[in-house]
């Protein structure tokens, strides 16, 4: 149980144009999901959290008309790099919380993002 | 949250126990002290928690000093499947309900050796 998807694994485009990669919580519903990104030989930084139904809350530094964040279900959350540049190149994890009440979180394979 | 310390990188023989230790000691009385992991090129795994007691699960051990300032995670027979960096993470247990992020440190990378 508790398995979180992520798709495309792997991504590339040219500068300018926008992807849109999915994070979603197979066997269970998730109210509450957080995108984080990790650069080459770095640690994971969190970008946001996604709650269900509402808008999401950005950590400080992050553009949220660039990255873009729908959670318009309690499975599927979507994160949108708009007019990419090859500084957005990364690899973007999602994670999701169980339920309330416990505290870990389910992380998706993430996804490797690549702006030529 | 309450910043934690653990060493860059450790060795460890495939099919012995690993004690890999981290250093909590601004913690408070509400933090509970997690751990995940990742393996090379996929998102962190979580590997277990706890508050004050040691706990065990079938991935590994957390054994908790009984101040509460250092823990240590225990994989009993390490495999070279085990080879990953190791994070150390406190959550204080009433924040926002579990509803905020998680905070990665540099975590321990773990080298497993044939």
């Amino acid at each position: 149980g508790a398995v979180v998807s992520q798709h495309p694994s792997r991504v590339i485009c040219k500068s300018g144009t926008s992807v849109k990669i999915e994070c979603r919580s197979l066997d269970f519903q998730a109210t509450t999901m957080f995108w984080y990104r990790q650069f080459p030989k770095q640690s994971l930084m969190l970008m946001a959290t996604s709650n269900e139904g509402s808008k999401a809350t950005y950590e400080q530094g992050v553009e949220k008309d660039k990255f873009l964040i729908n959670h318009a279900s309690l499975t599927l959350s979507t994160l949108t790099v708009t007019s990419a540049h090859p500084e957005d190149s990364s690899f973007y994890i999602c994670s999701a919380r169980l339920s309330k009440g416990t505290y870990e979180q389910y992380f998706g394979p993430g996804t490797r993002l690549t702006v030529t | 949250d309450a910043k934690t310390t653990q060493p860059n990188s450790m060795e460890s023989n495939e099919e012995e126990p690993v004690h890999l230790p981290c250093n909590h000691s601004t913690i408070s009385g509400t933090d509970y002290i997690h751990w995940y992991r990742q393996l090379p090129s996929q998102g962190p795994e979580y590997v277990i928690h706890g508050l004050t007691s040691n706990v065990n699960n079938r991935m590994a051990s957390l054994a908790i000093a009984e101040d509460r300032k250092s823990s240590t995670l225990i994989l009993h027979r390490a495999t070279l499947r085990d080879a990953a960096v190791y994070y150390c993470i406190l959550r204080d247990r009433y924040s926002g309900g579990g509803a905020d992020g998680l905070t990665f440190g540099k975590g321990t990378h773990l080298i497993i050796q044939p």
